[in-house]
């Protein structure tokens, strides 16, 4: 079946580090990807998406491409604050499904 | 505009009890989804409807199930609750059926005792 796998946590970094967050997916066609994230005691906002191999997206300072050689998704930001510091989610959805496939969250935490 | 709004906030029950939690999508929005959410974990798809049919069902038991109202809110309903179903419930809201575009609610906080 469809599945992400993102990389354990909690990742530790000081502020202004660069940050990588990895995801790499298995699906059955051509996903469109997505990087959700989950502020403490909130629900999920929708950080960046790609729906095509190449793509990248981007948003507050986050940049993710959509590489399909690689099958992978990684989040990456030059300067991590003290306020990105959340759960990340990685997450796929295929053309003609109903649903969102997420991965299993990885906890940022940013120290001053 | 009011984002995705869920109620309630938090909620206990016990165990063998049943359950109603609400959805009201963003205006314009025909499409709500529910995602179970353990502590811990990703969120795992429940129900998807659209246009007041259900669109798609992910892998749970038939203790849960669903509804979309002719103003497009909805409600989950879960039966003989366990401790398993403890979680946050999270109701996203899309335009049309294509999750592509989809924007989550705060979500409720479930304990069963």
């Amino acid at each position: 079946g469809d599945s992400v796998t993102q990389m354990e946590g909690p990742v530790t970094l000081s502020e202004e580090a660069f940050l990588t967050i990895n995801c790499t997916y298995t699906a059955t066609g051509y996903p469109s990807l997505f990087w959700y994230v989950q502020y403490p005691g909130e629900g999920l906002q929708l950080l960046l998406k790609a729906t095509k191999a190449d793509d990248k997206g981007s948003n507050k300072g986050f940049e993710a491409t959509y590489r399909k050689e690689t099958t992978s998704f990684h989040l990456e930001k030059g300067s991590v604050q003290v306020s990105d510091s959340a759960v990340y989610f990685c997450a796929l959805t295929l053309e003609g499904y109903q649903k969102v496939t997420f991965g299993t969250g990885t906890k940022l935490q940013v120290i001053p | 505009d009011a984002g995705v709004t869920q109620s309630p906030t938090h909620l206990i029950k016990t165990r063998g009890q049943h359950v109603t939690l609400r959805c009201s999508p963003i205006s314009g929005h025909k499409s709500v989804s529910w995602y179970q959410q353990v502590l811990g974990q990703g969120p795992q798809f429940i129900f998807q409807y659209y246009e007041k049919e259900e669109r798609g069902r992910g892998n749970f038991p038939d203790r849960f199930s669903a509804r979309q109202f002719p103003n497009y809110s909805s409600e989950l309903n879960v039966n003989a609750l366990l401790l398993g179903d403890s979680a946050l419930y999270l109701c996203a809201s899309s335009p049309r059926g294509n999750p592509v575009e989809q924007y989550f609610g705060p979500g409720t906080r479930l304990t069963v005792t």
